[in-house]
């Protein structure tokens, strides 16, 4: 059964803190893997795509990284308003579906 | 920058009801999708639409849902007959298709069965 496991569940940082949230998968397949931001009561918001492990991706002070085993969202010198839940999801296979993790909550305090 | 919207934002009704959730994709997006999110719960796939038809359903897509594009910009979410563990976010998204498999999604629909 394909799994896709974050950790940890919730992250409080102080601002400037820098940290890393991982997302670890066994699955087969694996043709791509995605992270999203989610605020409170809103939908998903897209970061990064991945699609082969080596592959990194930066935005401002977000930078994702993807090895065979998982993927790393790396968070430098994060702000208050970096304060989210963080999902990391898989596409497997022909499947155009996505496979979400629980997400980990980021707090970020001034 | 293109977005999906939903309609409407929030929703109350009584079990056993019917209701009709609606999205707009993004205007050159071909496919489709409808996940959901019980309170404090993982995202779960619903179904995926390409071409006018399923592409894909999960356990949870049962007789009780269906979708629909109507027209050229709306695509739907429609459960007959709703029961209170229905309750949840539901999230419309989109994608290009081809070698574009990023899915974009809306703000969300919050259905409440009472």
């Amino acid at each position: 059964e394909d799994q896709v496991t974050q950790s940890p569940e919730a992250l409080r940082l102080q601002e400037g803190e820098s940290s890393s949230l991982n997302c670890s998968y066994t699955v087969s397949g694996l043709r791509g893997l995605f992270w999203y931001r989610q605020d409170p009561g809103k939908g998903p918001e897209f970061l990064f795509t991945l699609y082969s492990a080596g592959e990194e991706k930066e935005k401002e002070r977000l930078k994702a990284t993807l090895t065979k085993k998982e993927s790393f969202l790396h968070i430098t010198a994060p702000k208050p308003e970096d304060s989210a839940t963080y999902l990391c999801a898989v596409h497997v296979g022909s499947a155009r579906q996505l496979t979400f993790g629980s997400g980990t909550q980021l707090t970020v305090l001034p | 920058e293109p977005e999906v919207t939903q309609t409407p934002s929030h929703q109350v009704t009584q079990m056993g009801q019917e209701v009709i959730l609606r999205c707009v994709p993004i205007s050159n997006h071909l496919y489709f999708y409808w996940y959901r999110q019980i309170l404090g719960q993982k995202v779960e796939f619903l179904v995926s639409f390409y071409n006018n038809e399923i592409s894909e359903k999960s356990e949870i897509f049962d007789d009780q849902f269906s979708v629909e594009r109507p027209d050229g910009s709306n695509f739907t979410l429609k459960i007959r007959s709703t029961k209170l563990e229905d309750s949840a976010m539901y999230f419309c998204a989109s994608s290009a298709g081809l070698a574009q498999e990023t899915q974009y999604f809306g703000p969300g629909t919050r259905l409440l069965v009472l």
